[in-house]
């Protein structure tokens, strides 16, 4: 089965870091390129970063530039997302989504359930 | 970057058709054909819906459809069932700068 599997959230202070985790199982994960996808609470989705699949291409939104680091491990099926100097506006869940490459060009086909973070103090 | 307009909530009955639109500019919608839809159920994932506009992933209803003119993209929902009342998202890709930008979402209500 196809899968995306996040990890690593939880309640940090403002200016505190976090850094996200997502397995990935069912598929070549070094085929894909990856992303980040957030959603504050009640509100809509937010694309955050992307990675290609080599790790030697990456974007991020402005609101994250300077801030969060994506990466990925391809020998551990592993997508990463380091946020440091965290404000509150952060506050979403996270969900690693895989571009679909081929079959779905630039289209988010598969998504993890989701990790909450929340910036409080 | 801002985000993609799209109405905030649209209502059916079962059996109906119901049509969510997703105004974007020159820059995302009407540059690219890569609009996708998702649909998203409370405290569950998005799934994708459409891509590259009008096309639909292997296992998803055709009952869901995909167009595009200009700036604007839509979604068609045939034959309304109670199982499509979720949130829905449009996204485009919007150029290496900017990348992805989602639409604020359209709430469908199932009557």
């Amino acid at each position: 089965e196809v899968q995306l599997v996040e990890s690593g959230g939880g309640l940090v202070q403002p200016g505190g870091s976090l850094r996200l985790s997502c397995a990935a199982s069912g598929f070549t994960f070094s085929s894909y390129e990856m992303n980040w996808v957030r959603q504050a609470p009640g509100k809509g989705l937010e694309w955050v970063s992307y990675i290609s699949s080599s790790g030697s291409t990456i974007y991020y939104a402005d609101s994250v530039k300077g801030r969060f680091t994506i990466s990925r491990d391809n020998a551990k099926n592993s997508l990463y997302l380091q946020m440091n100097s965290l404000r509150a506006e952060d506050t979403a869940v996270y969900y690693c989504a895989r571009d679909g490459g081929y079959d779905y060009e630039d289209a988010f086909d598969i998504w993890g359930q989701g990790t909450m973070v929340t910036v409080s103090s | 970057q801002s985000a993609l307009t799209q109405p905030a909530s649209v209502s059916g009955s079962p059996g109906q058709s119901i049509t969510i639109s997703c105004t974007g500019t020159s820059s995302d919608v009407g540059s690219y054909n890569l609009v996708s839809w998702y649909q998203q159920h409370p405290g569950k994932a998005p799934k994708l819906m459409i891509y590259e506009g009008s096309k639909r992933p292997s296992g998803v209803s055709n009952r869901f459809s995909g167009s595009k003119s200009g700036n604007t993209a839509s979604l068609t929902i045939s034959g309304l069932q109670a199982e499509d009342e979720a949130d829905y998202y449009c996204c485009s890709y919007a150029g290496s700068s900017t990348n992805w930008v989602f639409g604020g979402g359209t709430k469908l209500t199932v009557l």
